[in-house]
């Protein structure tokens, strides 16, 4: 069964801080992995995405990483902000087009 | 931002109720789709449409109705709305022939049955 699992469930860290996110997935076959960020009462907006061939990505102060063989990614977060307080979603594409989400982080950053 | 709207954005309602969440987009996405999201769990497509007058039901089993009369309007309604029905109710819609599977999201119906 595809599955994707997401960790930590949720965090709390200080503003200025830095974080990590992580994605397990069970996808096969896998054609890319998305991380979609959450603001509370909004829909899901698209940060990065990532195919096979890459190994990371950068996008501002996001920077996503990816290991097809252990099928896993994170999410780097550098120097949070009170805007990144959110929900942020691990969501992998697989054959035919399937796509299987997580549960989601719920990151919440303090002053 | 996404130019993809849902109406009402919050909306209370006794049992037995009909019900219909709006959906529209003006992008031109021939694909558009209906999630539920309960807290803490994943998003469950419950319906799915890759152009006009064409529906399909997800993975999760819903006993709402979806029509796609025209290609920027997505409705979903509930003939008889129950307690169970309350949750999150986002739509999406993706271009066709966009391959990475992006979608872009309403920013969600809230339906509490009381």
């Amino acid at each position: 069964k595809n599955q994707v699992e997401q960790s930590p469930q949720s965090l709390i860290i200080l503003e200025g801080k830095n974080c990590t996110l992580q994605c397990n997935y069970t996808v096969s076959p896998f054609s890319n992995l998305r991380w979609y960020k959450q603001d509370t009462g909004r829909g899901p907006v698209s940060l990065t995405i990532m195919t096979f061939s890459e190994n990371t990505k950068s996008n501002g102060r996001y920077t996503a990483t990816l290991d097809a063989d252990t099928k896993q990614s994170s999410l780097h977060i550098t120097a949070s902000q009170l805007s990144d307080s959110a929900s942020y979603i691990c969501v992998v594409r697989g054959g035919y087009q399937k796509v299987t989400f997580g549960t989601g982080t719920k990151l919440q950053v303090i002053p | 931002e996404a130019d993809i709207y849902q109406t009402p954005r919050y909306l209370v309602i006794g049992t037995g109720k009909k019900i219909t969440l709006e959906c529209s987009q003006t992008m031109g996405h021939d694909k558009m789709y209906w999630y539920q999201q309960d807290p803490g769990m994943e998003l469950h497509l419950i319906h799915y449409s890759y152009g006009v007058n064409s529906t399909e039901k997800g993975d999760l089993s819903s006993e709402s109705t979806v029509s796609r009369i025209r290609t920027e309007h997505f409705p979903l309604t509930l003939e008889s709305a129950r307690p169970s029905h309350t949750s999150q109710y986002l739509c999406a819609s993706a271009p066709t022939g966009d391959n990475t599977g992006e979608l872009f999201f309403g920013e969600g119906s809230r339906l509490t049955v009381l």
